[in-house]
């Protein structure tokens, strides 16, 4: 069954933690993304990858960390850096970066107490 | 900059009207646009995607259209169900090949 999976689907932090959110898939796909989505607001992206060992700012991503050491893995660590993290955040992936089609996970939703 | 808009940002009509939802972009330089389905609390469904050089996208009940020089995007839903209820957005793919969302329309289908 090809797919991208997200996990947790919620998550709580106390003020001060850093946090990982995982995001994997198995779909032989090149790029992969983070977006965080907010109420009333679109999607915005925090960082994406076109390939392995290699990945790239995104319009919002002070306060966030990734790495991608695996072509499936793609996790994003929100550290305590970051002023307002209680949101719901997104994974995608795509054949290579471009103008592709892009699946989605089902998102992490995260709170910070 | 592009920015992308979704208007209304809530609908409600009663089962089985045809309906049509909305997206307007700023800069017509795009790749593509996409429409997605959200369920609450839930993950992006890909519905249509329409290369800027075509039209129109057709899948079922839904046909998306395209129309670059106006910045215009419609969603077309015929006889709509409750099933359908969900937000929808769209997305256009610019120039840096990243993809501006708007933020959505909320639709709500009353049996």
């Amino acid at each position: 069954d090809g797919g991208i999976t997200q996990s947790p689907k919620y998550l709580f932090r106390k003020e001060g933690q850093n946090v990982t959110l995982s995001c994997e898939q198995n779909l032989n796909h090149d790029a992969m993304y983070w977006y965080r989505q907010d109420p009333g607001q679109g999607l915005r992206l925090i960082y994406y990858s076109q390939i392995v060992n290699d990945f790239q700012k995104g319009d919002i991503a002070e306060g966030y960390s990734v790495s991608r050491e695996k072509k499936e893995s793609f996790p994003l660590t929100v550290t305590s850096a970051q002023k307002n993290p209680t949101a719901f955040y997104l994974c995608a992936s795509s054949i290579r970066d471009g103008d592709h089609e892009q699946f989605f996970g089902p998102g992490t939703r995260l709170t910070v107490l | 900059k592009q920015e992308v808009t979704q208007i209304p940002a809530a609908l409600s009509v009663p089962e089985g009207e045809n309906l049509v939802l909305n997206c307007s972009f700023t800069d017509s330089a795009i790749y593509n646009l996409q429409w997605f389905r959200q369920d609450p609390g839930k993950g992006l469904t890909s519905l249509l995607l329409i290369q800027s050089s075509q039209r129109e996208q057709t899948s079922g009940r839904l046909n998306a259209s395209l129309d670059k020089s106006s910045g215009r995007s419609t969603l077309y839903i015929a006889a709509s169900q409750p099933g359908d209820s969900a937000t929808y957005l769209c997305a256009v793919t610019g120039s840096n090949y990243q993809l501006i969302w708007g933020a959505g329309t909320k639709l709500i289908i009353k049996p």
